[in-house]
């Protein structure tokens, strides 16, 4: 079975800063994990996903995740945060077999100017 | 090339009533996902189809809720008797392969209000 925590289900940083959105996985099998980007009203953007290439993922706007096995996790971080930065971010997971997504709850983002 | 389209954006039904939700998937894309968001939730998967095919319905309540992506047009998420607990973001997802590898690409979303 897959699962995904994220902690924090808002973060505040200021404009300039590092953003660290954390993800961990729980999977039976070798994931395949997903970053998107949800601005209000809108339907979702995949930032970035990992599919057992490379560990460290660039993704759009300046975000990347690293993938480490040995502590399940799929942070997302971007060294400098913009206003446009602000919206809610999910983690997801899938399985090499199977059809579903799952989501993680959600982080909101909030940029300080 | 045009994104994953849904329609209507909005949508207000009185308890009772049927709500009828359209997704017309990327160019070239035979995979379709349905997903619910709850007011400060997560996605929730609902169903997978493909054209003429539903292929995983375990997210799917068992009563009241039905999905379709026939040969011609559009998918279609069906509910019927709406109560106030449907009142929620449904989106719909299309991928040209099968999700476990391929990206899925996202729609704007129904949002849809049961008063």
């Amino acid at each position: 079975a897959q699962s995904v925590t994220q902690l924090g289900s808002h973060v505040s940083v200021s404009e300039g800063a590092l953003v660290l959105l954390r993800c961990n996985y729980s999977s039976s099998v070798p994931p395949y994990l997903f970053w998107y980007v949800q601005y209000p009203n809108q339907g979702l953007q995949l930032l970035l996903k990992y599919t057992s290439a490379a560990t460290l993922v660039k993704g759009i706007n300046g975000f990347e995740a690293e993938f480490k096995k040995s502590e399940t996790s799929f942070h997302l971080t971007k060294p400098s945060a913009h206003m446009s930065d602000a919206a809610e971010y999910f983690c997801a997971v899938s399985a090499n077999t199977g059809n579903q997504f799952y989501f993680g709850t959600g982080t909101s983002l909030t940029v300080i100017p | 090339n045009a994104g994953v389209m849904q329609n209507p954006r909005h949508l207000v039904r009185r308890r009772g009533q049927e709500a009828r939700l359209r997704c017309s998937p990327m160019k070239g894309h035979s995979h379709v996902y349905w997903y619910r968001q709850l007011p400060e939730e997560g996605l929730k998967f609902m169903v997978y189809l493909q054209k003429e095919n539903i292929i995983d319905e375990s997210g799917m309540p068992k009563e009241r809720f039905s999905a379709e992506f026939p040969k011609e047009g559009p998918s279609i998420l069906r509910i019927q008797q709406v109560v106030r607990g449907d009142s929620a973001a449904y989106f719909c997802a299309s991928s040209r392969f099968e999700a476990s590898t391929d990206t899925q690409y996202f729609g704007p979303g129904t949002r849809l209000t049961v008063l």
